[in-house]
């Protein structure tokens, strides 16, 4: 079956540890997104990738870094500067990056600062 | 634990009564708006589209209602069932853009 795969589906960070997100799809779709989710909020884009070897910063891109090596790979690393990283993070991906249609979603991966 | 949708507001609706979401949305030129539902630690699920040039979508159970003259979505859902609970959220977009706008969400909770 096609789909998005994120992981771990939970993941704890120590304070001034950098940590990384997977996601991977097999889907062949060309753009690929990362969302944020906090309770009570919509949610918040942080980067997205149009194409490979492409990227671009979203909305609330400080404190975050992704690469797109991988058509099927997207991978997120929250760093050390990323001031409040516990949240649930959303790996997402369309079939075009220029239009707004067909959106399919991972799992998610919370991650919790301890 | 799951924490999204903490902060909420909240529908308590009994099975098999009709539930009726809505949705402020925020820009006048949005071409196309989504429903999304979104269960405890998972991902969103795509419900229902519906474009700008429609006043109403008809899915199974689900009808999405569009009122463009006050920026209003709705997204009714016949005979509630207890599988309905959930967060659902709406999202906009334009034709030209990549980028979906997400609303904060209205969690779903249904009375057996």
């Amino acid at each position: 079956d096609g789909g998005i795969t994120q992981s771990p589906k939970y993941l704890f960070r120590k304070e001034g540890q950098n940590v990384t997100l997977s996601c991977e799809q097999n889907l062949n779709h060309d753009a690929m997104y990362w969302y944020r989710q906090d309770p009570g909020q919509g949610l918040r884009l942080i980067y997205y990738s149009q194409i490979v070897n492409d990227f671009q910063k979203g909305d609330i891109a400080e404190g975050y870094s992704v690469s797109r090596e991988k058509k099927e790979s997207f991978p997120l690393t929250v760093t050390s500067a990323q001031k409040n990283p516990t949240a649930f993070y959303l790996c997402a991906s369309t079939p075009r990056g220029d239009l707004p249609y067909g959106y399919t979603f991972g799992s998610g991966t919370r991650l919790t600062v301890v | 634990g799951e924490s999204v949708g903490l902060h909420l507001p909240t529908l308590s609706v009994q099975e098999g009564d009709n539930s009726i979401i809505n949705c402020a949305y925020s820009n006048s030129a949005s071409d196309y708006f989504i429903w999304y539902k979104q269960e405890s630690g998972k991902g969103p699920q795509f419900i229902i589209d519906i474009r700008s040039n429609m006043d109403k979508r008809q899915g199974q159970r689900v009808t999405v209602l569009l009122n463009k003259t006050v920026k209003h979505l709705s997204l009714q859902i016949a005979a509630t069932q207890p599988g309905d609970s959930a967060v659902y959220f709406c999202a906009e977009a334009m034709d030209s853009s990549y980028k979906l706008i997400f609303g904060s969400g209205t969690r779903l909770l249904v009375r057996p």
